[in-house]
C-alpha cells in the first residue's frame, strides 16, 4: 500500500540521548518534511527537503539534523535529547508543486525524561 | 510576523451545519489548505484554494477571500465521524506551510 511509513510509533528517551525517527515513502514525491506538534500550537515546520540531496531548515531547527540520501528516506535525529523535545513528530511528502497537498505519516510519540 | 488564528474549540449537533472560519497573516501566499485530523491520527487533505470564491467537494465545502484574508470550511448534514480538529495552513512565498492550530469540533447527538 503507498504511503508513508514512520518508525517507531512510539519512544521514551533519558535527556542527552541520540535518538533517530525514521520516515520511508514510497510515492516518489520530490519533497519531504518533518514537523512537530504540540499542544494549542499549529504543526511546526522543523526541516524539510526539495529534492534527494538536498535539505534545508524550518521554523525550529535547533537540536535536530535531517539527511536526504535518496528519494524514499528522509530520517531526523536528535543528537542529544532534550525534555523540551518531547512532542508527537509527523513525516509528511508532497510532489513539490505549490497546490499539491502533503501527505502525513501516522507519525511518532516521543517522551524526553 | 505570520499568523494564522482559527478558534480553538467549536460544538455542533448531528444533522446540522458549522462553519470553521480561518484569517491570516503571512508573507506572500501560494493557497490555503484545510486539514482534518482525528484524535491520535495523522492530518488528512480535505481542501485546497488559492483563488476567491467557494470550492465545494461533497459535504465539504471552502471559501476564500485573498483581499481580507479570510476563509472557511463549511461542513454540512454532520455525522459524528465529523468529530475532529480541522487545520487551516497557508503556503508562504517559500511555499513553505504555516499552520494554525487547530480548530476541535465536537459533534453531539
Amino acid at each position: 500500500i503507498a504511503g508513508i511509513t514512520q518508525a517507531p510509533t512510539s519512544q521514551i528517551l533519558a535527556a542527552g540521548r541520540r535518538m533517530t525517527l525514521r520516515c520511508t515513502q514510497d510515492m516518489r514525491h520530490n519533497a519531504m518534511y518533518w514537523y512537530r506538534q504540540d499542544l494549542g500550537l499549529g504543526l511546526r515546520l522543523i526541516h524539510y527537503s526539495n529534492t534527494a540531496g538536498t535539505t534545508g531548515k524550518g521554523e525550529v531547527p535547533d537540536g535536530y539534523s535531517v539527511s536526504r540520501a535518496n528519494t524514499d528516506d528522509f530520517p531526523l535525529t536528535l543528537a542529544s535529547a532534550v525534555p523540551s523535545q518531547t512532542s508527537v513528530y509527523f513525516c509528511a511528502s508532497s510532489d513539490g508543486d505549490s497546490y499539491n497537498e502533503q501527505f502525513f505519516g501516522p507519525g511518532t510519540r516521543l517522551t524526553v525524561l | 510576523g505570520q499568523n494564522i488564528d482559527q478558534p480553538t474549540e467549536m460544538t455542533a449537533t448531528e444533522g446540522a451545519i458549522v462553519q470553521i472560519n480561518c484569517t491570516y497573516q503571512t508573507s506572500g501566499f501560494n493557497g490555503l489548505f484545510w486539514y482534518q485530523q482525528h484524535a491520535g491520527e495523522a492530518p488528512t487533505f480535505l481542501s485546497y484554494n488559492v483563488l476567491d470564491g467557494l470550492e465545494e467537494k461533497g459535504r465539504f465545502s471552502s471559501f476564500l477571500s485573498r483581499s481580507k484574508g479570510y476563509s472557511y470550511l463549511l461542513l454540512k448534514e454532520l455525522q459524528m465521524k465529523d468529530s475532529a480538529s480541522y487545520l487551516c495552513a497557508v503556503k508562504d512565498s517559500n511555499y513553505q506551510l504555516i499552520w494554525g492550530a487547530g480548530t476541535k469540533l465536537i459533534i453531539k447527538p
